[in-house]
């Protein structure tokens, strides 16, 4: 099992710009989250889906979108880049029924708005 | 609104001295707390959460809800330790809305 995928690693994109990021929960997961870690600064939650529908959300604008698939395989998308979105994007994983607090990390993608 | 504080950047140490990395929360509930670590060029883990009580590689953290602390302990540290100590609370309602701290970097001296 590789545990939590992300894709791509690193992204370079142009202000204003349109972003879609993946994540692939590890084997037997059914929930996935989204943080956002600027730099020196810790995780910050963005929106969490289970059966395919965002359950929970973080303060984060509406160009912050997602999707959970019916493998439960994610995407965040983010509309209309600024400078302030770069980041290091984080997608965790978890099995609700089981131990819901048990999240499983990804290695994130950096994203870089020039 | 929920928030995890940890006081200090950077936290060094000598080989075989005491560790305590220190946590503080706000939370109007009764929150679930964990600490997470990351070690270099690793992903960022799960430690331990204060409902197991347990130890892990030595490290115990006891939540303290009239100081509402959760601070990290290890009696000795180990070179190994060095690594990014990120304290979170929890929802615990069910979700898993985890709110993190700014974190604090052990580095540990031997």
């Amino acid at each position: 099992d590789a545990g939590v995928t992300q894709s791509p690693t690193h992204l370079i994109k142009t202000r204003g710009q349109q972003v879609t990021l993946r994540c692939s929960p590890k084997s037997g997961h059914d929930t996935v989250s989204w943080y956002q870690q600027a730099l020196g600064q810790g995780p910050q939650f963005i929106f969490q889906y289970y059966e395919e529908e965002e359950r929970q959300r973080g303060n984060f604008p509406d160009r912050f979108s997602g999707h959970q698939f019916p493998n439960y395989s994610s995407e965040l998308n983010v509309n209309a880049l600024l400078l302030g979105d770069s980041a290091l994007y984080l997608c965790a994983s978890s099995l609700v029924d089981r131990n819901p607090y048990e999240q499983y990390f990804g290695p994130g993608t950096r994203l870089t708005v020039t | 609104a929920q928030r995890v504080t940890q006081p200090e950047k950077l936290l060094s140490v000598f080989k075989g001295a005491p560790v305590e990395l220190k946590c503080n929360y706000s939370y109007s509930g009764s929150p679930e707390l964990f600490w997470y670590v990351q070690y270099s060029r690793q992903r960022l883990q799960l430690l331990l959460r204060h409902i197991s009580r347990e130890s892990i590689k030595g490290f115990t953290a006891d939540l303290n809800k009239g100081e509402t602390s959760f601070h990290l302990k290890k009696p000795f540290a180990q070179e190994e330790d060095s690594a990014m100590y990120y304290c979170a609370l929890a929802d615990s309602g069910g979700y898993q809305k985890v709110t993190f701290g700014t974190g604090t970097k052990l580095q540990v001296i031997p």
